[in-house]
């Protein structure tokens, strides 16, 4: 049981390039997230997805584009990075749209130059 | 909009002293509330949280924490700090206002350092 998974670890990109994060969770749960952690600033929610076959903004979409592919993967593409897009990204789960503790994967740190 | 407010961005103790983190939230609606601990290099993991009832709750690793709606807080103590509790820790509140209970806003973080 690995719980929330994420590759890559570390990713440098240079403006204007595209990449997809990957995620997966093994606890057959329902909703997932994905977050971006910046200095100063918390964790903000960038895209989530409640169930399988839907997705939702969060506070700061613009830039990302998210797939749920499945009930267990839920990917997050940038499609041109740009140097504001530099961050630690985390992705989430939890079992359902009640308030369910979220679990978080271990981050994947973006560079973009 | 909901917002979480963690008071002191680092906070420094001495092995053994009390712990004290400060969290407040801006709703007139309870919401759920949670902290979460960040070691260096790792993702999240819950340390407590409120949902209803007791409001004194109890979590991982000697922490706790107390609802207080009157003051609309959820501070984050420890009686005796230890070197292994040098972290960052988030304090996040549920979004009552989302649509679902599905949505976590998340305070910028108090960083603690623990010396001996």
């Amino acid at each position: 049981n690995a719980g929330v998974t994420q590759t890559p670890k570390f990713q440098v990109l240079k403006t204007g390039q595209s990449m997809t994060l990957q995620c997966a969770q093994d606890m057959n749960h329902n909703s997932m997230y994905w977050y971006r952690q910046d200095p100063g600033m918390g964790l903000r929610l960038i895209y989530y997805s409640a169930s399988e076959g839907t997705t939702d903004k969060g506070e700061v979409p613009n830039g990302y584009n998210v797939s749920r592919l499945n009930k267990r993967e839920f990917s997050l593409r940038l499609e041109s990075a740009a140097p504001s897009q530099t961050s630690v990204y985390f992705c989430a789960s939890s079992e359902g749209q009640e308030i369910h503790e979220q679990y978080f994967g271990p981050g994947t740190r973006l560079t973009v130059t | 909009a909901q917002s979480v407010t963690q008071l002191g961005s680092h906070v420094s103790v001495s092995e053994g002293a009390l712990v004290l983190l400060r969290c407040n939230y801006s709703s007139s609606v309870p919401p759920y509330l949670f902290w979460y601990v960040q070691y260096p290099n790792q993702g999240l993991q819950l340390l407590l949280k409120y949902t209803t009832g007791a409001t004194l709750v109890k979590g991982i690793n000697g922490f706790e924490a107390e609802f207080k709606k009157s003051e609309t807080s959820f501070h984050l103590t420890k009686p005796s700090a230890h070197m292994s509790d040098a972290a960052e820790y988030f304090c996040a509140v549920s979004d009552p206002f989302s649509g679902g209970y599905n949505k976590l806003i998340f305070g910028a973080g108090t960083r603690l350092a623990v010396h001996p």
